[in-house]
């Protein structure tokens, strides 16, 4: 148990929809990553949010957005999603402060299949 | 983004050390190595991170190589539970948040 949950568990849309996946962190963590693993491959990284506002983004279009709310939970928004979104989406929790970023936890998951 | 590359499997026999290797091809000098462990059905671990030095926790130890080049995560008593898809990566300075991984060792460990 991290204390970083995420919903829902499993997720099935179809092509051009739009979806939000969901991270509550773990208490007194400051910063939210988002990572997306598709199957056999290791988890890559999609942006990260801290106080609110995006903080570093990977290599993906600006289809996919987020949020952070005041109370550090986060959202994941992809929109006009492809066959190729159907992935595990991971959210990790961490606590930023002046002397950098401690280590990360990671929530079980949100499974998305694209139809 | 740094490059790191696992073997995609590796076997060991209980209680014996298992040593799991990474090569960090294109590490640049500030980035950390990390090392993180996934069980079916469940988010990435965290086991141990290191910048140069070599680095030991109530887990595992961290062997990094004086070019950095690669570096090897050591369990030294494996166990069952210890099966699990092992990933490497890498974060720039204290970015622990922003990690890149490679693409996972399947270690099974036989009773």
């Amino acid at each position: 148990e991290t204390g970083v949950t995420q919903s829902p568990t499993h997720l099935i849309k179809t092509r051009g929809q739009q979806v939000t996946l969901r991270c509550s962190s773990q208490s007194g963590h400051n910063t939210v990553s988002w990572y997306q693993q598709a199957l056999g491959q290791g988890p890559q990284f999609i942006f990260q949010y801290y106080r609110e506002e995006e903080n570093g983004r990977g290599n993906f279009p600006p289809r996919f957005s987020g949020l952070q709310f005041p109370n550090y939970s986060s959202e994941l928004n992809v929109n006009a999603l492809e066959l190729d979104d159907s992935a595990l989406y991971l959210c990790a929790s961490s606590r930023r402060t002046s002397g950098g970023q401690e280590t990360q936890y990671f929530g079980p998951g949100t499974r998305l299949l694209v139809l | 983004d740094a490059k790191t590359t696992q073997p995609n499997s590796m076997e060991s026999n209980e209680e014996e050390p298992v040593h799991l290797p990474c090569n960090h091809s294109t590490i640049s000098g500030t980035d950390y190595i990390h090392w993180y462990r996934q069980l079916p059905s469940q988010g990435p671990e965290y086991v141990i991170h290191g910048l140069t030095s070599n680095v030991n926790n109530r887990m595992a130890s961290l062997a990094i190589a004086e070019d950095r080049k690669s570096s090897t995560l050591i369990l030294h008593r494996a166990t069952l539970r210890d099966a699990a898809v092992y990933y490497c990566g890498s974060a720039r300075g204290t970015s622990y948040g922003k990690l890149t991984f490679g693409q996972g060792t399947i270690l099974t460990v036989h009773p």
